[in-house]
């Protein structure tokens, strides 16, 4: 049984340009969540999609847009990188939607923008 | 953004000794989880508490969700080395639904 997957492991940028991330979750899993975890820190929650919608949000700019598609999979889609936007990105699956669902991760992708 | 507030940041013990962290929160949560993540690798799941007052045992970690649904702590007994790591806890509530908030991590490390 595949847990959740995701593409690329690392990733190198320079500000400005755009990045796309990509997740395949667990199988049995509907949902999909990203987070993004700056180095020393805990994750932060970016946005959660569910039946192809974006249903929750965090506290990031709308340079952070995601996708998801039938097959459940995601995408996390980031414009206009900043230095800032250097962290592991972490995708995270969860089957169905709602409160008691625990979220199992991946093991994230490593971007750093110079 | 909003995180919890995880203490000790670290900690460093012998091998055979039991350790201890909690978590504590402004708000109130639903869920309580957590997570071990070793480098260059996601968080894995520990122990998910569910009600107010349950204590659960996962082989040496034991957690426990606050009565006040405002903390939780994470006892492991008799660590070895592979206990090595960073920890953290995560809350979710209210109308987050899928929304994680974390802690600040714990680094453990154990002495052979």
């Amino acid at each position: 049984d595949a847990g959740v997957t995701q593409s690329p492991t690392h990733l190198i940028k320079t500000r400005g340009q755009q990045v796309t991330l990509r997740c395949s979750p667990k199988s049995g899993h509907d949902t999909v969540s990203w987070y993004q975890q700056a180095l020393g820190q805990g994750p932060q929650f970016i946005f959660q999609y569910y039946e192809e919608e974006e249903r929750q949000r965090g506290n990031f700019p709308d340079r952070f847009s995601g996708h998801q598609f039938p097959n459940y999979s995601s995408e996390l889609n980031v414009n206009a990188l900043l230095l800032g936007d250097s962290a592991l990105y972490l995708c995270a699956s969860s089957p169905g939607w709602g409160n008691q669902e625990t979220q199992y991760f991946g093991p994230g992708t490593r971007l750093l923008v110079l | 953004g909003q995180q919890l507030n995880q203490s000790p940041q670290s900690m460093f013990i012998q091998e055979g000794e039991d350790v201890s962290m909690n978590c504590t929160s402004s708000s109130i949560f639903n869920t309580w989880l957590w997570y071990k993540q070793d480098p260059g690798e996601g968080p894995v799941l520990l122990i998910a508490l569910y009600k107010a007052g349950e204590l659960t045992s996962n082989g040496r970690l034991t957690a426990q969700f606050g009565i006040t649904r405002k903390d939780s702590f994470l006892n492991i007994s008799a660590s070895i080395p592979s206990d090595v790591g960073i920890y953290f806890c995560a809350g979710r509530g209210g109308t987050s639904y899928g929304k994680l908030t974390f802690g600040q991590g714990t680094i453990l490390t154990v002495h052979p």
